[in-house]
Formats: C-alpha cells, structure tokens, sequence
C-alpha cells in the first residue's frame, strides 16, 4: 500500500517569512495529492490539492509542487501570519476514496 | 447547517464498556469515512462506506463495528474498550470521484 513520508514534524518561523513541508510517496499510481490544515482542537480542512497531470498550482500565499519522478510534493507558505499556526498534513491517493495520510507537521508563526 | 456532523463529541467511559459514535452528513455525498487521530496527530482510516456498502476496512479490532443505516449515516459501535482505544474519532465524506474530505467536528474518547 501506499506510504507517505513527512518533513519536518515541527518547524517554527518568524511572521512575514516562508514555511516548506515537504512529503514523499511510496506508490508511483498515486495521482491525488491533497494538503490539510488543522488548527488546534478543530477538523482537518483541505486547503489546496494537486493532481498527477500539474507540476505547481498556487492560491494565494500558498503553492504545492509536485515531483512525479521523484515522488515528492512540498507545501509553500509565503508571508506566514500567526493564523498559519496549525498542524499540517500531506496526504496521497490512487483513488480519491482512500487518503493515506503522512505524519503530520506543528507549524508555528512567531509574531 | 453543519455538513458533518458526529455525535457525542466527548466520551468519558471506562474500560470494557461498550460505545458508540453515530454520524451524518447533509452534503448529499455518496462516500463516508471513520479517521482515528492518536495523541500524536496521526490520521489512519479506520473505515469506508460508499451507499452503504464496505468498501475499506483497514486492520483494526473486530471489537469495532461500523454500520451504515443509510448513505447519510455512518455509526461506529466499540465493544470491551480499551485503554489504548483512547483517541479522537473523525467522520467524514466526499462525492465520489472528487477527493476532498469533509470532516466531523472529531468525538474524542478517553477510557479510563
């Protein structure tokens, strides 16, 4: 089954700089790479998402790249703000019914 | 108007009793989930429906037992808990094909 890999577990910033979580995937067939964001005591919510067939997609201050060859995707913050706080998570699906998570990462925002 | 919504959102109970944590979702998806997050965040399916049919059903205890009513509703029944059951159950859905998960607001178990 798939296996996906997250980095850094915890990563402090100052506000106004940018924040990189990076991600690795076991399974080549995966083709849906979503982003959750979860602040505390609250719901995982997706923020951004990327398919197999886009190497970079960007909303805002945040973009997701994706490396097929490689088999990693990294989430790019820019200009953090303190409400970037929250635990992120990557995940990675063959198909869009089963997620397979990686481990999670504690971003917090230095005012 | 909560899109998913779980019931109860705490639970207090000792070991070896029996629980269950029931959930809807009015967003008209045809694809629901039960999520185990562990103290250290970890998210791991548990379970997968999709019109009421058991579609992935991970390793975990048979001592856990889904049932899907209807494919609005998604309950999770636990029997004999166990200390180590402790963690914060997430519900959750999608359309088909679509990809996005739409989480419950999480019930969170401790046994005691």
């Amino acid at each position: 089954g798939e296996n996906v890999e997250q980095h850094p577990s915890t990563l402090s910033v100052q506000e106004g700089d940018s924040a990189v979580i990076k991600c690795t995937y076991s399974d080549s067939a995966s083709n849906y790479f979503p982003w959750y964001k979860q602040e505390l005591g609250k719901r995982p919510q997706l923020i951004i998402d990327i398919r197999s067939n886009v190497g970079e997609k960007k909303d805002q201050r945040i973009a997701v790249t994706l490396n097929k060859t490689a088999k990693h995707f990294s989430l790019h913050i820019t200009e953090t703000q303190p409400e970037d706080s929250a635990v992120y998570f990557c995940a990675a699906a063959v198909s869009a019914r089963q997620l397979t998570f990686g481990s999670g990462t504690q971003l917090t925002v230095l005012p | 108007d909560t899109a998913v919504s779980q019931t109860p959102k705490y639970l207090v109970t000792q070991m070896g009793n029996d629980k269950s944590i029931k959930c809807e979702q009015n967003l008209g998806h045809d694809t629901m989930y039960w999520y185990k997050q562990d103290s250290k965040k970890f998210l791991k399916i548990m379970f997968s429906y999709n019109n009421k049919e058991l579609i992935i059903n991970e390793t975990v205890p048979n001592r856990f037992s889904p049932k899907s009513p209807d494919k609005a509703h998604l309950n999770l029944h636990i029997n004999s808990l166990e200390l180590g059951d402790s963690a914060v159950y997430f519900c959750a859905s999608s359309p088909v094909g679509a990809g996005e998960l739409f989480f419950g607001e999480g019930s969170r178990l401790t046994v005691l």
